[in-house]
């Protein structure tokens, strides 16, 4: 299976900072990656498909980017409701496996 | 509106079996294949199965060791997850969601229901 390593595991801001997530991958994989943004209590949500395309609804202050074995999520202002847990997930392969999550936690 | 709603999480005891099952509204269920992700408590995402929009085709995490079964009925539009031998481990949440891409198996999963609670304890 493809692992898929995210760092840093969690992550401290204030509202209107730039922050990046770091999604590696221990094969390439092109861009079949996808993130998602889980609030507590509740499912996740798709941000992000194809490394870099953003689901209809998902605000244009996030974005992705990457290839082969290494993306990014970059949220370029942060806002309240952003403080949540983030996911890469690789499509590549048919085991569809998760990065561990970076928590997005209020500085 | 496009909807999933999973039912059927239970207490169950270790070595017992459980089915739960997740209802599709809002879509043309036949056309997209679907997906199981369960979530142990304080822990992240982790894929369980997917299972293509016909039915034919199923994919299962190497991890479960055959213990877990997908399937689908499209004339009721419900997903399924049958679970044998269940163990303490597989406590957690159970999504179940849709996969984006129309006809597609291997593409991101749009759509998310609430999730069931599955908790295997005796």
């Amino acid at each position: 299976d493809i692992q898929m390593t995210q760092s840093p595991s969690t992550l401290s801001a204030s509202v209107g900072d730039r922050v990046t997530i770091t999604c590696r991958a221990s094969q390439n994989m092109s861009t079949w990656l996808a993130w998602y943004q889980q609030r507590v209590g509740k499912a996740p949500r798709l941000l992000i498909y194809k490394a870099s395309t953003l689901e209809t609804g998902v605000p244009s202050r996030f974005s992705g980017s990457g290839s082969g074995t290494e993306f990014t999520l970059t949220i370029s202002s942060l806002q309240p409701d952003d403080f949540a847990t983030y996911f890469c997930q690789q499509y590549n392969t048919y085991a569809r496996t998760f990065g561990q999550g970076t928590k997005v936690e209020i500085k | 509106e496009v909807q999933l709603l999973e039912s059927g999480g239970d207490l169950v005891q270790p070595g017992g079996s459980l089915r739960i099952s997740c209802a599709a509204s809002g879509f043309t269920f036949s056309n997209y294949a679907m997906n199981w992700v369960r979530q142990a408590p304080g822990k992240g995402l982790e894929w369980v199965a997917t299972i293509s929009g016909s039915g034919i085709s199923t994919y299962n995490a190497d991890s479960l060791r055959g213990r877990f079964t997908i399937s689908r009925d499209n004339s009721k539009n419900t997903l399924y997850l049958q679970m044998n031998s269940l163990r303490a481990d597989d406590t957690a949440v159970y999504y179940c969601a849709k996969t984006r891409a129309f006809r597609g198996v291997y593409d991101a999963f749009d759509i998310w229901g609430q999730g069931t609670m599955v908790t295997v304890s005796s």
